[in-house]
């Protein structure tokens, strides 16, 4: 089965603490993407990658850190740094170019609590 | 940099009433997507549209891509409680943003 899978479902994290939530997919999509959500709000983008080896900042990339060593993982690292971290994180990929099947597949999310 | 905001941020509808949310880019997109979002759970692509002025249907949900290609809407005929969840639009190519979103309640 083709899809992306993000892990865990749930997650709680002690103030001060790293947490890394993972993102794995067998989609073949070179594009890759974090994304958080607040109760209530949209989704904010955190880091992307297009290619291995490489990623770029998102809007909100304080505090998350990333990396993109093979195609098909790209997990996401919420640090100590991060002061408000408890949200609903999504991981998304997609092929990239502007043509017919440019969407995003969505893994199911992540939820951290900071406790 | 881009943003892409959404009007209403709530609708609240009674079932059978019409339902309609408009997406604003500040730049010009390539082509924008929309996504439904059930309560609890993840976006779900809906439609992508690519030409100027473009107009999509899928049973009751419209879709239109503006002449200038940097607004977009989606309008529903005669809501249904199952149509409930947010609906974002999104675009980019490689940096890809999605629309702040429209909530939508159906009272039944």
């Amino acid at each position: 089965d083709g899809g992306i899978t993000q892990s865990p479902k749930y997650l709680f994290r002690k103030e001060g603490q790293n947490v890394t939530l993972s993102c794995e997919q067998n989609l073949n999509h070179d594009a890759m993407y974090w994304y958080r959500q607040d109760p209530g709000q949209g989704l904010r983008l955190i880091y992307y990658s297009q290619i291995v080896n490489d990623f770029q900042k998102g809007d909100i990339a304080e505090g998350y850190s990333v990396s993109r060593e093979k195609k098909e993982s790209f997990p996401l690292t919420v640090t100590s740094a991060q002061k408000n971290p408890t949200a609903f994180y999504l991981c998304a990929s997609r092929v990239l170019g502007q043509g017919a099947g440019a969407e995003a597949f969505f893994g199911q999310g992540t939820r951290l609590t900071v406790v | 940099g881009q943003q892409v905001m959404q009007i209403p941020q709530y609708q609240h509808v009674q079932e059978g009433e019409d339902f309609t949310t408009y997406c604003n880019s500040s730049t010009t997109l390539s082509n924008i997507q929309w996504y439904k979002q059930r309560p609890g759970g993840h976006p779900v692509f809906l439609i992508q549209l690519v030409k100027s002025g473009e107009v999509k249907k899928q049973k009751r949900l419209t879709f239109q891509f503006g002449e200038a290609k940097k607004n977009s809407s989606l309008h529903i005929t005669a809501t249904q409680t199952t149509d409930v969840g947010t609906y974002f639009c999104a675009g980019g190519t490689y940096k890809y943003i999605f629309g702040t979103g429209t909530r939508l309640k159906v009272l039944a």
